[in-house]
């Protein structure tokens, strides 16, 4: 099975600074890579697809990129509302793998 | 309005068995693939099952044997029948709706709290 990782497990970063966080899988999966953003107590939430795709509704703040097996989510400006949690998925076949997932704070 | 409502949570015994359900609005079950996701707590996501719309479905290697996905198309619901629990299987349990046949989990239910302990 293709195994997920994400990094950094964590970050603090300010109001305003620009956040990157990587997730890479173990085998190339083309596009098919899923973003989700969980607030502490919340149901998590789809913010991107297809690598790239922005889903409706969600801050143009947030962007992906990326293809095969190293990709991308950043936020541009870092706003309070954004501390959460930010799992990557592949689901291009079963099994749906998430990554560990990255915690963001503000500092 | 899509809406996903999951049901049949609670304490169990290492051993027993449990039902979830996930009650469906707004969309057909059966026309669309549904997912059960599960996060122990303080933990991550950790994909559970699929059933596909033409009804094949996979599993977690963590849950293989022990769980089944199943949907009753009259009920516009999805199930999830866990036997053989262990403390490991403690979790908040999500159902996730992708579209069609393929791609991400556009819409969860609120969750389901598992709780095996003894």
């Amino acid at each position: 099975d293709i195994q997920m990782t994400q990094s950094p497990s964590s970050l603090s970063a300010s109001v305003g600074d620009r956040v990157t966080i990587t997730c890479r899988a173990s085998q190339g999966i083309s596009n098919y890579l899923a973003w989700y953003q969980q607030k502490p107590g919340e149901v998590p939430k789809l913010l991107i697809y297809a690598a790239s795709t922005l889903q409706s509704g969600v801050t143009s703040r947030f962007s992906g990129s990326g293809s095969g097996t190293d990709f991308t989510l950043t936020i541009s400006s870092l706003q309070p509302e954004d501390v959460a949690t930010y799992y990557c998925q592949k689901y291009n076949s079963a099994p749906f793998t998430f990554g560990p997932g990255t915690k963001v704070d503000i500092k | 309005e899509e809406q996903l409502v999951e049901s049949g949570g609670g304490l169990v015994q290492p051993g027993g068995s449990l039902r979830l359900s996930c009650a469906a609005s707004g969309f057909i079950v059966s026309t669309n693939y549904m997912n059960w996701v599960r996060q122990a707590p303080g933990k991550g996501l950790e994909w559970v099952s699929v059933i596909y719309t033409g009804g094949t479905t996979y599993y977690a290697d963590s849950v293989k044997g022990r769980f089944t996905i199943s949907r009753d198309y009259s009920k516009n619901t999805l199930y999830l029948q866990m036997n053989s629990l262990r403390d490991e299987d403690t979790a908040v349990y999500y159902c996730a709706k992708g579209r069609g046949n393929s791609g991400p989990f556009f819409s969860w239910g609120q969750g389901t709290l598992v709780t095996v302990s003894s």
